[in-house]
């Protein structure tokens, strides 16, 4: 159960788009098709942005989504605002009701 | 309103037992699983344990596996977590979640603190 690898830190001016990568392996990421992402603002709860690769929940703005090549999934913020500076962490089963999370990204902007 | 209530946190020596609840609102408790992830102060999330909507299936994160057990009493709308033989390595802010393989909404967290 290794920490799925992911990028320290990624920034980008508001109105650009950022992107952060999430790879795993063909146990996890590769085999199935729930990786999810989620943001954390400091002192809050995680919230959920994306699950199963592609899908938006409810409330979370389509500048957010989600896309997955073999063992690397990405999330991709569009139109960068303030408000989406914060951790990024991606998610992923990896089998027998096991599930790992990515190692977490700062996103900054700038 | 969804609503996710940890509770049961706080300071055990090494070796000790801790057992954390969650206490679920605003939707059917029954129909969906759980998950419990931890948060080591100032690093990222790690999946500790997860269960299906009827307590069938469950599963344990390897650094927790044979120490910690997760069940649910769908009666009380609630979740546990019993921690036992706690270690250093344990002190984490404890969420619960909702959903067993996206959570979609999470508790503010229970800090559990091992410390001799």
């Amino acid at each position: 159960q290794s920490a799925l690898t992911q990028p320290p830190s990624a920034s980008g001016s508001p109105g650009q788009s950022v992107t952060i990568s999430c790879t795993g392996t063909s146990s996890d990421i590769g085999g199935n098709d729930y990786v999810s992402w989620y943001q954390q603002h400091p002192g809050k709860a995680p919230k959920l942005m994306i699950y199963e690769v592609t899908k938006r929940p409810s409330g979370v703005p389509d500048r957010f989504s989600g896309s997955k090549s073999g063992n690397t999934a990405s999330l991709t913020v569009s139109g960068l605002q303030a408000e989406d500076e914060a951790d990024y962490y991606c998610s992923s089963y990896a089998g027998i009701n096991n599930f790992v999370f990515g190692t977490g990204t700062k996103v900054s902007v700038l | 309103e969804v609503q996710l209530v940890e509770s049961g946190g706080g300071v055990v020596r090494p070796g000790g037992s801790l057992r954390l609840s969650c206490a679920a609102s605003g939707f059917t408790f029954g129909d969906y699983g759980m998950t419990w992830v931890r948060q080591a102060p100032g690093k990222g999330l790690e999946w500790v344990s997860g269960i299906s909507w009827n307590g069938g299936s469950t599963g344990y994160a390897d650094s927790v596996k044979g120490r910690f057990t997760i069940s649910r009493d769908n009666a009380k709308n609630s979740l546990y977590l019993q921690m036992n033989s706690l270690r250093a390595e344990d002190t984490a802010l404890y969420h619960c979640a909702r959903g067993f393989y996206s959570k979609d909404y999470w508790g503010q967290g229970t800090l559990v603190t091992v410390s001799s």
